[in-house]
């Protein structure tokens, strides 16, 4: 199993360009997350799928948009870049293991953006 | 509402020292709660999680935590440290949102082992 994929790895876009970051699982989880990570900041939430169908806000929403394209895959839309949204983004997913409840995530590798 | 607070940004230790990273947590309702380990230019890792039952877990790479109710704790211990631990170290609470486990992470404390 592969895990949690996420492409690409690395991107510079400049102010006021469009990107999707992109998000596979192969571990049939249900619930997807996408998460920023700062300096000093932890990760944040930016969006969530609990199920394939649904998706819900996060902490930091504001400037993004997602789409739970089928239930491996979630994406993250920045309509127009700004240097805030500098960071590293990160995918998780969750979902039972086996058959069983599991409450842990599972992390892709990351996307680090820069944004000029 | 939840909420984790990591006490100290960056935690310094000599190689064979004791390991202990600090998390308490805020929650309305029994938490679950996580330690995941990040290394350079890594996602996160789950190290251990404590659900329900035995409130000393142990993790991989000899790490464990205990849960302290009585003092909103989950502090992450480690007898030895080794050089290959220096990573970034995350507590993490969840609570249930219709359906999806939504986690809150504290801050983050970065593990410096020193020769």
């Amino acid at each position: 199993n592969a895990g949690v994929t996420q492409t690409p790895k690395f991107q510079v876009l400049k102010t006021g360009q469009s990107m999707t970051l992109q998000c596979a699982q192969d571990m049939n989880h249900n619930s997807m997350y996408w998460y920023r990570q700062d300096p000093g900041m932890g990760l944040r939430l930016i969006y969530y799928s609990a199920s394939e169908g649904t998706t819900d806000k996060g902490e930091v929403p504001n400037g993004y948009n997602v789409s739970r394209l089928n239930k491996r895959e979630f994406s993250l839309r920045l309509e127009s870049a700004a240097p805030s949204q500098t960071s590293v983004y990160f995918c998780a997913s969750s979902g039972p293991i086996q058959g069983y409840r599991s409450y842990e995530q599972y992390f892709g590798p990351g996307t680090r953006l820069t944004v000029t | 509402a939840q909420s984790v607070t990591q006490l100290g940004s960056h935690v310094s230790v000599s190689e064979g020292a004791l390991v202990l990273l600090r998390c308490n947590y805020s929650s309305s309702v029994p938490p679950y709660l996580f330690w995941y380990v990040q290394y350079p230019n890594q996602g996160l890792q789950l190290l251990l999680k404590y659900t329900t039952g035995a409130t000393l877990v142990k993790g991989i790479n000899g790490f464990e935590a205990e849960f302290k109710k009585s003092e909103t704790s989950f502090h992450l211990t480690k007898p030895s440290a080794h050089m290959s631990d220096a990573a970034e170290y995350f507590c993490a609470v969840s609570t249930t949102s219709g359906g999806s486990y939504i986690p809150t992470f504290g801050r983050g404390t970065s593990l410096i082992v020193h020769p």
